[in-house]
């Protein structure tokens, strides 16, 4: 069963860190190009970084640029996103999602079921 | 940055309607890289159109996608209970590893 399951979000205070984590399974991990996205509550969806299949490429947007870093062990599977210097704006659920083809830029075919982040005095 | 509107903001339908929702750009997007996801209260988006017409796996045939350039359409057919969601288009990137994803700000579809 293709799966993505976040772990690691919580409540932490603005000018703090935090790191997610994103489990993969039933697929293979080390071949796809993979992605976070978040979403402020009651709000739209915002794409926040990708790293490329062999985590040779990162992009990041530009509300986070600097600030955030997109990594992946692929030994494990896993994906992860270090936040730094953390903001009342970065407060949301952050989803892992899955890039669609193991080539180019794609549409997000596996998503997981998300994890929240609040960042609060 | 490409920016996607979509509209209307809220649709406001019955069961067995026919729902349009349309996502323009504002600048042109290769047919190849549109996407519409689905997304209920409290669940994750799921994939339903990708490379603007194709239907991604297990979704059902009352939806289609068209379009190009930079007006694209999400079209559901007959609206069942289930359909009743927020709709979000997304462009990526048409060279490798364009630096940009972007979503539109949303369609709610409601019952009404």
């Amino acid at each position: 069963q293709v799966q993505l399951v976040e772990s690691g979000g919580g409540v932490v205070q603005p000018g703090r860190s935090l790191r997610l984590s994103c489990a993969a399974s039933g697929f293979t991990f080390s071949s796809y190009g993979m992605h976070w996205v978040r979403q402020a509550p009651g709000k739209g969806l915002e794409w926040v970084a990708v790293i490329s299949y062999d985590g040779s490429n990162k992009y990041y947007a530009d509300s986070v640029k600097g600030r955030f870093t997109i990594s992946r062990d692929n030994s494990k599977n896993t994906l992860y996103l270090q936040m730094n210097s953390l903001r009342a704006e970065d407060t949301a659920v952050y989803y892992c999602a899955k890039g669609r083809r193991i080539v180019g830029p794609d549409a997000f075919d596996i998503w997981g079921q998300g994890t929240m982040v609040t960042v609060s005095s | 940055e490409i920016v996607l509107t979509q509209s209307p903001g809220t649709l406001s339908l019955s069961p067995g309607e026919r729902a349009t929702l349309s996502c323009r750009a504002s600048q042109s997007v290769s047919s190849s890289y549109l996407a519409w996801y689905q997304q209920k209260p409290g669940q994750a988006p799921r994939l339903l159109i990708y490379g603007a017409s194709s239907r991604a796996t297990g979704i059902p045939d009352r939806f289609s996608g068209s379009g190009s350039g930079t007006d694209f359409t999400l079209t559901i057919s007959r609206l069942e209970p289930e359909d009743f969601a927020v709709y979000y288009c997304q462009q990526y990137g048409s060279s490798p590893w364009s630096p940009m994803w972007t979503f539109g700000q949303g369609t709610k579809v409601e019952i009404k």
